[in-house]
């Protein structure tokens, strides 16, 4: 069965630093969505993409933040200049189509430290 | 504004027995849909079972089902023959348009040998 797929599985990063986080969604998906999972706490909404574009943001999603599909295949979350508060469990997810009874399939997160 | 509530922090159930998850919502949509997720300690996403809006019958998958009340926009998961591996955060979460998904808090579910 197909799967999101996500890279890496942990990735620690000074305060400050650049990172990026990467997804493989499920090939016949159109539509991709990052969240993040701070320890303790809800799911939250990041970003949606669709045809190489953001559809749709949350406030967290701020100038810090950007999304990127740079091939067929994969879909990146950077984060320019890292915070302490950043530090959470980032999931990617796809679906394959909108405004039908469809289902976002999550990929396996990212933990992501920021020290 | 969609709100998903989850008024159950924590609960437990022996193996083999059956336990019900709370979830309440609020929405001004009218078609929508409703989820369980389950997140073990690996932290991965898994989705257990999904109820549309516009379906009267309440969906069910196996040893899980929903009872989906509208009108009182509550929307439980039920887990019958509970076993080990059903220990998990459960999160419930809600969709409309088609658009991002919006999660409860979750309700830490340990089951008992």
């Amino acid at each position: 069965e197909p799967e999101v797929t996500q890279t890496p599985s942990h990735q620690v990063t000074q305060m400050g630093q650049e990172v990026i986080l990467r997804c493989v969604p499920i090939s016949n998906h159109l539509y991709f969505y990052w969240y993040r999972q701070i320890l303790g706490q809800k799911v939250e909404f990041l970003v949606s993409f669709y045809n190489n574009e953001i559809s749709e943001k949350s406030e967290i999603f701020d100038d810090q933040f950007s999304v990127e599909r740079p091939d067929g295949s994969n879909f990146t979350l950077k984060i320019r200049s890292t915070k302490l508060e950043d530090s959470a469990m980032y999931f990617c997810a796809s679906r394959r189509l909108r405004g039908n009874p469809d289902t976002q399939y999550f990929g396996p997160g990212t933990r992501l430290t920021v020290l | 504004a969609q709100t998903v509530t989850q008024s159950q922090p924590e609960m437990s159930v022996q193996e083999a027995e059956t336990v019900t998850l709370s979830c309440t919502y609020d929405t001004s949509e009218s078609n929508y849909y409703l989820f369980w997720y389950k997140q073990p300690p690996s932290r991965q996403m898994i989705l257990v079972i999904r109820q549309e809006a516009y379906k009267q019958q309440n969906a069910t998958e196996n040893r899980f089902s929903v009872n989906f009340q509208k009108a009182a926009k509550s929307f439980s998961l039920k887990i019958s023959d509970s076993q080990l591996g059903d220990t998990a955060m459960y999160f419930c979460a809600f969709e409309a348009g088609a658009n991002n998904l919006f999660f409860g808090t979750g309700t830490r579910l340990t089951v008992i040998p």
